[in-house]
């Protein structure tokens, strides 16, 4: 069985803050681990994912995430929120099955 | 590559009117699903397919049918629409593991613009 939680429906800032975007997830085995960006009628695109190796992840648009296992976390940062990453994010687990569970999604609000 | 297309852009049904969206894909993924999103409940899963000639349920598969005759194509048809499904439908296709391996692109999601679906 696999879930994801992310924490936050909505998540504001101000133009140049940290941006901390919460994801736990439960796996009966070793995971794979995504977050995906959806813009304003759009479709989602891949931000990053940790499958193995390194828990540090890097994607675009300069965010990162951490996988900890002992916290089965996966938080979304990004050191300085800019005015155009305004948008919703998921956080998505691959367990033992085919298909990705998906989180409700956290909407980043940016402010001037 | 074009990636996923999904065709049409925006659709307007009459209560029990039928239809089918399109969705196609041309990175020869084996996996490809259907999701609906709606406001405040993230993408709910409606049906997907592990290959060509295999598909099955998700979360939420009533009132719509799919089937997968080739690895490009995978429709959606709702079979007599009703205003809970006006909704946005996305399309998602991705390589699975064996042909994605460990270090590739296994179970990366490639999603579609999406269909913006109003029945009335």
């Amino acid at each position: 069985a696999q879930s994801v939680t992310q924490l936050g429906s909505h998540v504001s800032v101000s133009e140049g803050a940290l941006v901390l975007l919460r994801c736990n997830y439960s796996s009966s085995v070793p995971p794979y681990l995504f977050w995906y960006v959806q813009y304003p009628n759009q479709g989602l695109q891949l931000l990053l994912k940790y499958t193995t190796g390194a828990t540090l992840v890097k994607g675009i648009n300069g965010f990162e995430a951490e996988f900890k296992k002992s916290e089965t976390s996966f938080h979304l940062t990004k050191p300085s929120a800019h005015m155009s990453d305004a948008a919703e994010y998921f956080c998505a687990v691959k367990g033992g099955s085919y298909i990705p569970t998906f989180g409700r999604g956290t909407s980043l609000i940016v402010h001037p | 590559n074009a990636g996923v297309t999904q065709t049409p852009k925006f659709q307007v049904l009459k209560t029990g009117q039928s239809m089918t969206l399109q969705c196609a894909q041309d990175m020869n993924h084996e996996y490809m699903s259907w999701y609906r999103q709606d406001p405040g409940m993230g993408l709910r899963l409606i049906h997907y397919s592990v290959g060509a000639g295999i598909t099955d349920q998700g979360e939420v598969p009533n009132g719509y049918n799919v089937s997968r005759s080739t690895t490009e194509d995978f429709p959606l048809r709702l079979l007599s629409a009703a205003p809970s499904q006006t909704s946005v439908y996305f399309c998602a296709s991705s390589p699975l593991g064996l042909a994605g391996g460990k270090g590739g692109r296994a179970y990366e999601q490639y999603f579609g613009p999406g269909t913006r679906l109003t029945v009335t």
